[in-house]
């Protein structure tokens, strides 16, 4: 039982460059959540899917976009890299309950040049 | 809008001490769960304790207790008979509902050292 997988686990890109962060579960879970992490701060929502099938903004979707693949893979992709999006990338899984927690991935850390 | 506050940018504990890490809350949502995460340098989230906000009872899981106090805002953690491996960043996250999931929002972390 691996929880929650991310790949790659480091990244550099250069400017206008596009990417695809992946990310896997499986604890079966319903819901999936991209955040950003950048220095010196909490984590922000990127995207997030309730279930298998639909996605929506979280507070800073500008600039990525979204796919459910299935219930198991939830991937986040940059079309054209800012430096601005240098960060860390976790990736999370819940059950939609009262009560339940985020389980996160091990992150990806993306430096854009 | 929902916010998380954490007041504390750093602190410095003797090992085996307990210590306290401050959050305050603010939301206008009835129903709402707290959660502490830990982050080791290594850069992993690490779940530690929940609490509801219809719970009775304050949450406790080993050495991490939750100081729940509603009326104030307010849920800190509490670390009892501190280690250094409990060095980390800690931070305080709020869950929301949004559109069917959930949404946590994340206060700015405590980086807590430990001494020997």
């Amino acid at each position: 039982n691996a929880g929650v997988t991310q790949t790659p686990k480091f990244q550099v890109l250069k400017t206008g460059q596009s990417m695809t962060l992946q990310c896997a579960q499986d604890m079966n879970h319903n819901s999936m959540y991209w955040y950003r992490q950048d220095p010196g701060m909490g984590l922000r929502l990127i995207y997030y899917s309730a279930s298998e099938g639909t996605t929506d903004k979280g507070e800073v979707p500008n600039g990525y976009n979204v796919s459910r693949l299935n219930k198991r893979e939830f991937s986040l992709r940059l079309e054209s890299a800012a430096p601005s999006q240098t960060s860390v990338y976790f990736c999370a899984s819940s059950v939609v309950g009262a009560g339940e927690t985020q389980y996160f991935g091990p992150g990806t850390r993306l430096l854009v040049l | 809008a929902q916010k998380i506050t954490q007041t504390q940018p750093g602190m410095f504990v003797q090992e085996k001490e307990a210590v306290t890490l401050d959050c305050t809350y603010d939301t206008s949502d009835p129903s709402y769960g707290l959660f502490w995460y830990k982050q080791p340098s290594s850069g992993e989230m690490i779940f530690l304790i929940y609490q509801g906000s219809y719970d009775q009872q304050n949450a406790t899981e080993g050495r991490y207790s939750l100081n729940f106090q509603k009326a104030r805002k307010s849920a800190n953690l509490v670390i009892s008979a501190s280690q250094l491996g409990d060095s980390a960043m800690y931070f305080c996250a709020m869950r929301g509902w949004l559109q069917g999931a959930q949404k946590l929002v994340f206060g700015q972390g405590t980086r807590l050292t430990i001494n020997p």
